[in-house]
């Protein structure tokens, strides 16, 4: 089974504060994404990467930066958190469709953060 | 850019009535995803439909990929109480990258009262 693994189940952060979110995935995917999930709004993407070293922008990419120095890892990152980035962050992974293997998306347990 | 409209956001139904959740995409789809997430769960995947028009059956569930492909719906006939959760749908524009990008819609909440 696919194992999508994100660090942190709760995080308590104060405005101001760097916070980082990690994932890591066990199925040598190409893709990762991180989504946020908010009521009434689904889930949005912040940003993907489908290589190392290599990044797109989502919908929602403002506040947030991301790094994959590695395939297995996908890092999520708010320089400065705010009070309006209190959500639910969901790390996703997919393999390759150009590949033809079926894209699904398998997500993480999901990180609640709440900044105060 | 794309968007993916999902309605009703909430439904309420009691157990052994049936569900419906609908899903408009503002661009033609190559193809469209299904979702449920339990409550304090995260998403896991139902189904994935290609074809125009395609229909497939999971059980109790059914699910639908219009002619256009711009529309989908999953209907569950006879709910029950482990149905209840969101149901999100997921689409992935035609002519689009090919790196799995999905759209989801909102999610309908679904309810059961046993």
């Amino acid at each position: 089974d696919v194992k999508v693994t994100q660090s942190s189940r709760y995080l308590v952060k104060r405005t101001g504060e760097k916070v980082f979110l990690e994932c890591v995935q066990d199925m040598d995917h190409e893709n990762m994404f991180w989504y946020r999930q908010d009521p009434g709004l689904g889930l949005r993407l912040i940003y993907f990467s489908y290589d190392v070293k290599m990044k797109e922008k989502g919908d929602i990419p403002e506040g947030y930066s991301v790094s994959r120095e590695k395939k297995e890892r996908f890092s999520l990152i708010l320089e400065s958190a705010s009070t309006n980035q209190t959500s639910m962050y969901l790390c996703a992974s997919s393999p390759n469709t150009r590949t033809g293997f079926r894209n699904t998306i398998y997500f993480g347990e999901g990180s609640w953060l709440t900044v105060v | 850019g794309q968007q993916v409209m999902q309605i009703p956001q909430y439904q309420h139904v009691q157990e052994g009535e049936d569900f419906t959740t609908y899903c408009n995409s503002s661009t033609t789809l190559s193809n469209i995803q299904w979702y449920k997430q339990r409550p304090g769960g995260h998403p896991v995947f139902l189904i994935q439909l290609v074809k125009s028009g395609e229909v497939k059956k999971q059980k109790r569930l059914t699910f639908q990929f219009g002619e256009a492909k711009k529309n989908s719906s999953l209907h569950i006939t006879a709910t029950q109480t482990t149905d209840v959760g969101t149901y999100f749908c997921a689409g992935r524009n035609a002519g689009g990258t090919s790196y799995g990008k999905l759209t989801f819609g909102q999610g309908t909440i679904l309810t059961v009262h046993p």
